[in-house]
């Protein structure tokens, strides 16, 4: 079975700066995707990023992007330029392969980050 | 537009209540999912529905009984909840088309549910 791991339960940065959050996962699957959900006190999970794991190249969305390393199982969020609206629990998920046209996501638990004004 | 739409957006029941819990997306995606969150943890998957049948049960228990009327719409009906069921419950939607990689899963805003 899947597993992800998220090693920092929570993380604070100043705004403005930059912050990085981990993530590590397991699986035996070689064709897979990762997200990066982002969830404010409104508690609506949000998809920040995505990536595909065949893709060497690492996804980029504005002010977030990933440094995905398939060999060592890692796939890391960077947000630059951080703004108090980042401040959320960030979820790092793996998703199954398809089954029967429906995919699992598999949570690690989370990292709450807080932004300093 | 990705939007998933929940309601209630908070429901207090008793135990010995029957209640349901609704979820609709206009998005034309074929797998609809049912989450359960308890505080400060990850979303846990209930069920999988893919073009209105049931796929994947988490071994949920019959307390919680999940409901596909249509491709847009998936119900939570719930009996004879316990206090320990007092969760955020999510729904979630995705393009769910066989054979088709990368499917984001969108999530809507949850439903509160309180048991007394």
């Amino acid at each position: 079975a899947q597993t992800v791991t998220q090693s920092q339960p929570e993380m604070s940065v100043q705004e403005a700066e930059t912050v990085t959050l981990s993530c590590t996962y397991d699986t035996s699957e070689s064709d897979y995707y990762l997200f990066w959900y982002k969830q404010p006190p409104s508690r609506q999970m949000i998809l920040v990023i995505r990536q595909e794991a065949y893709k060497q190249q690492n996804a980029t969305e504005n002010r977030f992007s990933v440094n995905f390393q398939k060999a060592a199982k890692s796939f890391s969020l960077k947000i630059s330029d951080s703004q108090l609206g980042d401040a959320a629990m960030y979820f790092c998920a793996y998703r199954t392969s398809e089954i029967q046209g429906a995919q699992k996501l598999v949570f690690g638990q989370g990292t709450r980050l807080t932004i300093n004004p | 537009d990705t939007e998933v739409t929940q309601t209630p957006k908070h429901l207090v029941m008793g135990m010995t209540n029957k209640k349901s819990l609704k979820c609709e997306q206009h998005m034309g995606h074929r797998a609809m999912y049912w989450y359960k969150q308890k505080a400060k943890k990850p979303p846990e998957l209930m069920f999988v529905y893919s073009y209105e049948k049931l796929s994947i049960n988490e071994s949920v228990p019959s307390r919680f009984s999940p409901e596909c009327p249509n491709s847009s719409l998936l119900n939570l009906h719930l009996h004879a909840l316990q206090p320990e069921d007092s969760a955020l419950y999510l729904c979630a939607s995705s393009q769910g088309l066989p054979g088709v990689s990368g499917n984001t899963i969108y999530f809507g805003e949850g439903s509160w549910l309180t048991v007394v």
